[in-house]
């Protein structure tokens, strides 16, 4: 069973628009939720993280919204541009191990 | 920007070769974790360490697979004997601690031939 999955698997916007892309999880003692975003040919980079204690995250034009409830959270970029092209990465940890648990990716391609 | 050195960028090797990667974690972090990423684009988490101690490590990594970080040395990560499924890029993260970010960097890309 897969303890992470995003949706959708690719998901095109025009620039300017609002890319919202999905992650829910199984396991309830995850609590840690980094988006990572990676590039062709390079590694993961952190965009942005959230625990449970917030419902909401914001860093310029990207928020993560979390509910824990539902164990669902969201990731929206606002004003989209072509450079936010990759593969965003959702992932969850316990804090004791740390080990990392990823989904397998949302293709965001931003048209200019 | 990511700190975390690794080496080689690029391995080929033959079925049954050792294949052997370095990395050294971003000064200061204790905490080293080496996962694997398929063509596909799924992660694996394969074997974490804090300082020289192995914390938690899949059973994958414990046959063929052996790993160390020794003090005062790079970490690495060989597989002894490749085979063509472990065609694959190894990226190794660090970290403060069990609930900080993760920091990778730039991997290892193999080809088992």
């Amino acid at each position: 069973q897969q303890q992470v999955r995003q949706s959708p698997q690719s998901l095109t916007v025009w620039e300017g628009e609002t890319a919202i892309l999905n992650c829910s999880y199984e396991d309830s003692t995850f609590d840690y939720f980094p988006w990572y975003w990676q590039f062709p040919r390079e590694s993961p980079a952190l965009l942005i993280a959230i625990r449970p204690v917030s419902n909401k995250k914001e860093d310029g034009r990207f928020t993560i919204f979390f509910n824990k409830r539902e164990k669902k959270l969201s990731l929206h970029i606002t004003d989209s541009q072509p450079g936010d092209s990759a593969t965003y990465f959702c992932a969850a940890s316990v804090t004791n191990t740390g080990k990392l648990t990823f989904g397998d990716g949302t293709v965001l391609t931003v048209k200019p | 920007n990511s700190k975390v050195i690794q080496t080689p960028r690029y391995l080929v090797k033959g079925q049954g070769q050792k294949a052997k990667m370095r990395c050294i974690p971003e000064k200061g972090h204790p905490v080293v974790f080496w996962y694997q990423q398929n063509k596909n684009n799924e992660f694996k988490f394969l074997i974490n360490f804090q300082n020289q101690e192995v914390l938690q490590q899949i059973d994958m990594t414990e046959k063929r697979f052996s790993a160390e970080c020794p003090s005062n040395s790079p970490c690495s990560l060989e597989i002894q004997s490749s085979e063509a499924g472990d065609s694959a890029l190894y990226l190794c993260a660090s970290s403060l601690g069990g609930q900080d970010t993760q920091y990778f960097g730039p991997g290892t890309r193999l080809l088992v031939l």
